[in-house]
């Protein structure tokens, strides 16, 4: 069975480095996103990614975000300057949209998520 | 925001139906209903999808109600491996809830 792949599983960086998460959805999938989970939390959204572009961002998704598909694979999330708060778990999901562009996500489909621990 | 609101905990017993609720007033008409579970700390796991009809696959049923304001996801025999964080969404506007914590209890 197709599946998201996630790397790495966790990575430990010391504040105000630079972090890049890995994913690689599933093939004929067309929309990728990330969400975050901190600990004890609910799963956030974070950004969507459609044709090349971000459709959809949250208030979450700052500047310190960025998202890139570099090589028609792999989907990444970049942070910046890291902050202690943005210790936690993200995920990748990806999906094939029904009902009409951006209408409907269509199943996501997660991947197993990346920690993030800020030191 | 699109906004979802679900009890925050349910307890259900060992080989009886869990049937977990969620209001959805703001639905557009051709926005679908999904359900996804989270068990511990793993990645969400879709569980079924509906637009106005009810729908069942192997492992839920989805009632949604003939407003389409609300759903009810009815898991018919509840097993301890059931036990989750489950959230329902709207349609296109990819955002969780809070979710229900069901606890299935031997």
């Amino acid at each position: 069975e197709p599946e998201v792949t996630q790397t790495p599983s966790h990575q430990v960086t010391q504040m105000g480095q630079e972090v890049i998460l890995r994913c690689v959805p599933i093939s004929n999938h067309l929309y990728f996103y990330w969400y975050r989970q901190i600990l004890g939390q609910k799963v956030e959204f974070l950004v969507s990614f459609y044709n090349n572009e971000i459709s959809e961002k949250s208030e979450i998704f700052d500047d310190q975000f960025s998202v890139e598909r570099p090589d028609g694979s792999n989907f990444t999330l970049k942070i910046r300057s890291t902050k202690l708060e943005d210790s936690a778990m993200y995920f990748c999901a990806s999906s094939v949209p029904t009902g009409g562009r951006g209408l409907n996500t269509g199943e996501l489909f997660f991947g197993e998520g990346s920690r993030l621990t800020v030191l | 925001d699109a906004k979802t609101t679900q009890p925050p905990s349910m307890d259900c017993a060992e080989g009886r139906a869990a049937n977990l609720p969620c209001n959805h007033s703001t639905i557009s008409g051709n926005e679908y209903v999904y359900w996804y579970r989270q068990i511990h700390s793993q990645g969400p796991q879709y569980i079924i999808h509906g637009l106005k009809n009810n729908e069942t696959n192997e492992m839920a049923s989805l009632i949604i109600t003939e407003d389409r304001k609300s759903s009810t996801l009815i898991l018919p025999h509840a097993t301890l491996r059931d036990t989750a964080v489950y959230y329902c969404t709207q349609g296109g506007k990819l955002i969780f809830g809070q979710g229900t914590e069901l606890s299935v209890k031997p």
